[in-house]
């Protein structure tokens, strides 16, 4: 398995902010990606974390409003910028581990972001 | 594009009662199918997964069958406990490694 810390784990932000989340896995992992999950609605992909290169967005995810920087194969950061209450959301991290090549995906606890 | 279609929660069942989530989908190719859960303050997890048709995923006495004539893949449990109480999440990969998600859907068991 991998074990994903996410940080914070909920956040209050005002209108017009910046949040920055963080992701740890507790060892190497291939792929990681950024999931939101609105109120009362699925995972949304938003973009997948490459390693040393410009993340890789999906549809409608803009890398000015959500910059994800991956310096290494343990960690990442997804920014919600210049939020708005349409932001508020659960942000997730997610990871596929190296080697294991089941197609599971492990996922962190979440960072549930409510925007004011 | 692909998705996803689940049976809308919440699903209140008491102990011992059969369940059945409906799950089917939309997707170019042969996708991977998968049952994530979601228990109360905890992360999603996988539950069990099937990668080609006629396959069956099992795990913790649930079951899913991969439907490739009817594009389905519903989830069943024989006899239900207040454990399995959560959030079921139905999900799809057409091979580009990151999942495509159903709405989920929220069982609800009582003692």
């Amino acid at each position: 398995s991998a074990v994903i810390s996410q940080k914070p784990s909920r956040d209050i932000c005002q209108r017009g902010t910046s949040l920055t989340i963080q992701c740890q896995v507790d060892s190497q992992v291939t792929m990681m990606f950024w999931y939101r999950q609105q109120p009362g609605q699925s995972l949304t992909l938003i973009a997948t974390a490459n390693q040393g290169s410009e993340a890789t967005y999906e549809s409608g995810f803009v890398i000015d409003k959500f910059p994800i920087s991956r310096p290494n194969l343990t960690f990442s950061t997804l920014t919600v910028s210049n939020m708005s209450p349409e932001d508020s959301s659960i942000y997730l991290c997610s990871v596929e581990k190296a080697g294991l090549g089941t197609g599971e995906l492990f996922f962190g606890e979440g960072s549930r972001l409510t925007v004011l | 594009g692909d998705s996803v279609t689940q049976m809308e929660g919440p699903v209140t069942l008491s102990e011992e009662a059969f369940l059945t989530i409906n799950c089917t989908y939309t997707a170019t190719g042969y996708p991977s199918l998968f049952w994530y859960v979601q228990y109360p303050g905890e992360g999603l997890q996988l539950l069990l997964k099937a990668t080609k048709a006629d396959d069956k995923g099992s795990n913790k006495g649930f079951e899913a069958t991969y439907r490739k004539e009817t594009t389905s893949f519903h989830l069943e449990k024989g006899s239900v406990q207040v454990s399995d109480s959560a959030v079921y999440f139905c999900a799809l990969d057409t091979g580009r490694r990151a999942l495509t998600f159903g709405s989920g859907t929220r069982l609800q068991v009582q003692p």
